[in-house]
């Protein structure tokens, strides 16, 4: 079983300034069945990055998403106030079970 | 423009039944596949169960042999009979539809909740 971690717990930026997301795969696991969400307080989840890369339908391109090995990253380029959510990421395996990591909290100073 | 809108949560007595149900509108239901994910309070996403296209289903280790999806096709509905709740199936229980890519959700209800207590 894969399991995902990720890092900082929580990320404390001003406005303006660029967030970089980390998850961790425990094992190799295709690009192609990761992706990242972003929830809201008292909002469900709605799906940035799929593919590990490529963005969601209607997600702005300050969202931008990587991957190398077992290392998944989401970049938020300058944060707005509106992106102040839980982040989590998730990856698929053929098993088929989905995945997602504990998440990591975005605040907006 | 699609539309997820989950019900049937509630508080049931542990070892008790629910059925959630999650109405579709915008796409058709049997054309996707389909999952419920949940989110115990204030904790992370863990997914439960998906049901693909073909009627094909399967299930998270923590619910198998206790929860069943179905889905109704005359009425675009999904469900999940959830039997033998345990305190810990406490949760917001969202449907999701798959991505067209088949390995993600890119559309999700507002979720309902179930609170398993005595």
């Amino acid at each position: 079983e894969v399991v995902l971690t990720q890092s900082p717990g929580t990320l404390s930026l001003s406005p303006g300034e660029r967030a970089t997301l980390f998850c961790r795969a425990s094992q190799g696991v295709s690009s192609t069945y990761l992706a990242w969400y972003q929830q809201k307080p008292g909002q469900a989840p709605r799906l940035l990055i799929h593919g590990a890369s490529s963005r969601a339908t209607g997600i702005p391109d300050r969202f931008s998403g990587s991957a190398s090995g077992t290392d998944l990253t989401l970049t938020i380029s300058r944060l707005e106030p509106e992106d102040c959510a839980v982040y989590y990421c998730q990856q698929y395996d053929t098993s088929p079970t989905w995945t997602f990591g504990p998440g990591t909290k975005v605040e907006i100073k | 423009e699609v539309q997820l809108v989950e019900s049937g949560g509630g508080l049931i007595q542990p070892g008790g039944s629910l059925r959630l149900s999650c109405a579709a509108s915008g796409f058709i239901v049997r054309s996707n596949y389909m999952s419920w994910v949940r989110q115990a309070p204030g904790k992370g996403l863990e997914w439960v169960s998906v049901i693909y296209s073909g009627g094909y289903t399967y299930y998270a280790d923590s619910v198998k042999g206790r929860f069943t999806i179905s889905r109704d096709n005359s009425k675009n509905t999904l469900y999940l009979q959830m039997n033998r709740l345990r305190a810990e199936d406490t949760a917001m229980y969202y449907c999701a539809r798959g991505a067209f890519s088949g390995y993600e959700w890119d559309y999700w209800g507002q979720g309902t909740l179930v609170t398993v207590s005595s």
